[in-house]
């Protein structure tokens, strides 16, 4: 059972959009902690790509977005590409486990 | 170029002990606190151990307290990972990463290509 909540799968057409939710609570992203997203492509390292809730590393395309509310962070995902399936990980800080707590991943199929 | 490569996993009985290491290039180590994240065939990720820049403060999670040792050696540009009393759940490919700094903090921004640790007799 992962701290971080998020949907095992999402799913969406090329061109649209999709967005993938991190559900945390008042220790971790209530508490004013950013949220993090990767991107780890198959039988790849995770790869940064949303750091702060908002910013993206250089070299990530703008079709991504970040942002945060309360206890909840999301990751938009513009114009979808085929090259974006695979999975993403949305991370952060928890203050009562003091360490780092990642959500169980989101398998992102592109139909 | 910036990078890290791990090193020093393989099969190992249960009960026994491993090390691995994680040779930093690129960077100055001693900017940065270091992490071990692992991932269990087929599943997510899960952070293990960090210790901040300069080694004074270490941390782990509650998976491997007690049994997992973080450190490094700065002038040798390398991080470790002591692991004792290994259980087949440890079982994973491990991870070094570099945590950032400023915006990036809690952050990982760098990461190996993992070297894969089996737990079986």
């Amino acid at each position: 059972q992962s701290v971080l909540t998020q949907p095992p799968s999402v799913s969406g057409a090329p061109g649209q959009r999709v967005t993938i939710s991190c559900t945390g609570s008042s220790s971790n992203i209530g508490a004013g902690y950013d949220v993090h997203w990767y991107q780890q492509l198959p039988g790849t390292a995770p790869q940064l790509l949303i750091y702060g809730n908002t910013n993206r590393p250089s070299g990530v395309p703008d079709r991504f977005s970040g942002s945060r509310s309360g206890t909840s962070a999301s990751l938009a995902i513009t114009g979808l590409q085929a090259e974006d399936e695979t999975d993403y990980y949305c991370q952060s800080y928890d203050s009562s486990l003091s360490g780092w707590v990642f959500g169980g991943g989101t398998k992102l199929t592109v139909l | 170029q910036v990078q890290v490569v791990e090193s020093g996993g393989g099969v190992v009985q249960p009960g026994k002990s491993l090390r691995l290491s994680c040779a930093a290039s690129g960077f100055i180590l001693s900017n940065y606190d270091m992490h071990w994240v692992r991932q269990a065939p087929g599943k997510g990720l899960e952070w293990v151990a960090v210790t901040r820049y300069d080694g004074s403060n270490k941390y782990s999670a509650g998976s491997v307290k007690g049994r997992f040792t973080i450190s490094r050696d700065n002038s040798k540009n390398t991080l470790y990972l002591q692991m004792d009393s290994l259980r087949a759940d440890d079982t994973a490919l491990y991870y070094c990463a570099r945590e950032g700094l400023n915006l990036i903090l809690h952050a990982f921004d760098i990461w190996g290509q993992g070297t894969l640790v089996t737990v079986s007799s």
